[in-house]
């Protein structure tokens, strides 16, 4: 079945670092790969996305290139700031009918930035 | 713009007790999704409804009921709540396969 793996955490970083997290997936088709993040208390939110190979993803300075011949989507920002510490998800969804309907989930990753 | 509301925020159960989650979206969206989240474990589905009218079981489906009350809600019951229960539950819903999901801020659950 389809399925997400993703760096297990928690990763610790001082604020201007550079970070990256590791996601690779297993797909019998052609998936949609997304990354969501997640703050204290709240429900997750889509950071970005990406719909085919080659493509690159990118919101408030992160980044992901969607690489078919890795199976990969990792996830990077070049300097991280206080305010991005949170539990980020890599998901990928396939699309078409039936059971297609449903995302997987990676098990999240924690990061926390320090001043 | 109120996105995706989940009722109630939080709730606590004694073993055996029956409730129902609500979920509503104002974004008309075709398919919704109950998830739960505990920790190491991610992001499970329980149930989703793919459309109005339809359901499907997730992942983790047993000890939980849906319903589709129209386009808007998702509701979800545990008709006797026991403690592996205990969980944070989001619903989520999206426009399409190829749209990403739009979450709830989650109904924390702690059953005793």
């Amino acid at each position: 079945g389809d399925s997400v793996t993703q760096m297990e955490g928690p990763v610790t970083l001082s604020e201007e670092a550079f970070l990256t997290i590791n996601c690779t997936y297993t797909a019998t088709g052609y998936p949609s790969l997304f990354w969501y993040v997640q703050y204290p208390g709240e429900g997750l939110q889509l950071l970005l996305k990406a719909t085919k190979a080659d493509d690159k993803g990118s919101n408030k300075g992160f980044e992901a290139t969607y690489r078919k011949e890795t199976t990969s989507f990792h996830l990077e920002k070049g300097s991280v700031q206080v305010s991005d510490s949170a539990v980020y998800f890599c998901a990928l969804s396939i699309g078409s009918g039936g059971s297609n309907y449903k995302l997987t989930f990676g098990k999240g990753t924690l990061l926390t930035v320090n001043p | 713009n109120a996105g995706v509301t989940q009722t109630p925020k939080f709730q606590v159960l004694k073993t055996g007790q029956s409730m129902t989650l609500q979920c509503a979206q104002d974004m008309n969206h075709n398919s919704m999704y109950w998830y739960r989240q505990d920790p190491g474990m991610g992001l499970r589905l329980i149930y989703y409804s793919a459309s109005e009218g339809t359901t499907d079981k997730g992942e983790v489906p047993n000890g939980y009921n849906v319903s589709r009350l129209n386009k808007r809600e998702f509701s979800l019951r545990l008709e006797s709540a026991a403690p592996s229960q205990t969980s944070v539950y989001f619903c989520a819903s999206r426009l399409s396969l190829a749209s990403p999901l739009h979450f709830g801020n989650g109904t924390r659950l702690t059953v005793t």
